[in-house]
C-alpha cells in the first residue's frame, strides 16, 4: 500500500461547480498536511497547509480527519484556471522528508 | 526575483554517458533537494541537502550522486545513466525555518536511449 493515495482523476467538471476531493495516509504519526498545484509540465507549487481545525483559503477548503487519516480539498465556484494536478503532501515532524501523493487532475470545462 | 534555476531543461543522452543536471538558488536556503516524478508515482526524493556539506539519501538514491560545497548550488550526477532513469526531475529548495513551503526549479526531462 502506498504511503499516500491519491485518486487519479480526471475528474471532469463544469465551470461554477463545486469539487472535492481526498487524499489518505497510511502513517498514524504523520503529522503536518498539505496541498500542492501542478499545472502540466509545470513545477509544483504550494497551495495551501491543512491545518487540524481546517482552514480556507478563497474558494479552497482544506480539512483533515485523522480518525479516518485523509485530508480533503474542496473547490467551490471553479473557475478554468482551476485546472491542474492537485498533489496531496505529508510530512513527519521527526524528519525533513515530505511523502507525496501521485495527484489528482482536475479538468474544468466550459 | 527569487527562484530556483536548473540546466539544462530537457536532455536526450545514451546509456553510460555521464551528466550532471546544475541547480542554482537565490534565497539563501539551506534545504535543497532533487525528486524525480514518474507516471503514477509522485514525487520520490532522490537527494537532499540540509546545508553545505551536509547530504542525505532520499527514497531512491541509487544510480545518483549529488554535492553541496557551496549554498546555492545543488548538481545532480549520473555518472552512468540507463533508461530506467529517465524521468522529469525537480530540483527544490527551502528555508529550514519555513520547510513546509518548497520551491521548485522548473525541471528537467531527462532521456536515457
Amino acid at each position: 500500500r502506498k504511503e499516500v493515495e491519491q485518486d487519479p482523476g480526471p475528474f471532469n467538471v463544469p465551470e461554477g461547480a463545486t469539487v472535492a476531493f481526498n487524499c489518505t495516509y497510511s502513517n498514524s504519526a504523520s503529522q503536518s498536511f498539505f496541498w500542492y498545484r501542478q499545472d502540466c509540465r509545470k513545477e509544483p507549487k504550494l497551495l495551501m497547509s491543512v491545518y487540524s481545525s481546517g482552514n480556507e483559503d478563497g474558494r479552497f477548503t482544506a480539512q483533515l480527519n485523522r480518525a479516518s487519516q485523509y485530508i480533503s480539498l474542496l473547490i467551490r465556484d471553479s473557475k478554468l484556471s482551476d485546472s491542474a494536478t492537485y498533489l496531496c503532501v505529508v510530512k513527519m515532524d521527526s524528519n525533513y522528508q515530505l511523502i507525496w501523493g501521485a495527484g489528482t487532475k482536475l479538468i474544468i470545462k466550459p | 526575483e527569487a527562484q530556483v534555476t536548473q540546466n539544462p531543461r530537457y536532455l536526450i543522452t545514451v546509456t553510460g554517458k555521464k551528466l550532471t543536471v546544475t541547480c542554482s538558488q537565490n534565497m539563501n536556503h539551506e534545504y535543497m533537494s532533487w525528486y524525480r516524478q514518474d507516471p503514477g508515482l509522485g514525487l520520490r526524493q532522490i537527494y537532499y541537502s540540509m546545508n553545505v556539506e551536509v547530504t542525505d539519501k532520499g527514497d531512491v538514491p541509487e544510480g545518483y550522486k549529488v554535492s553541496r560545497k557551496e549554498k546555492r548550488n545543488f548538481p545532480l550526477i549520473l555518472e552512468s545513466p540507463s533508461p530506467n532513469q529517465t524521468s522529469l526531475y525537480f530540483c527544490a529548495s527551502s528555508s529550514l525555518a519555513n520547510y513546509n513551503e518548497q520551491f521548485f526549479g522548473p525541471g528537467t526531462r531527462l532521456t536515457v536511449l
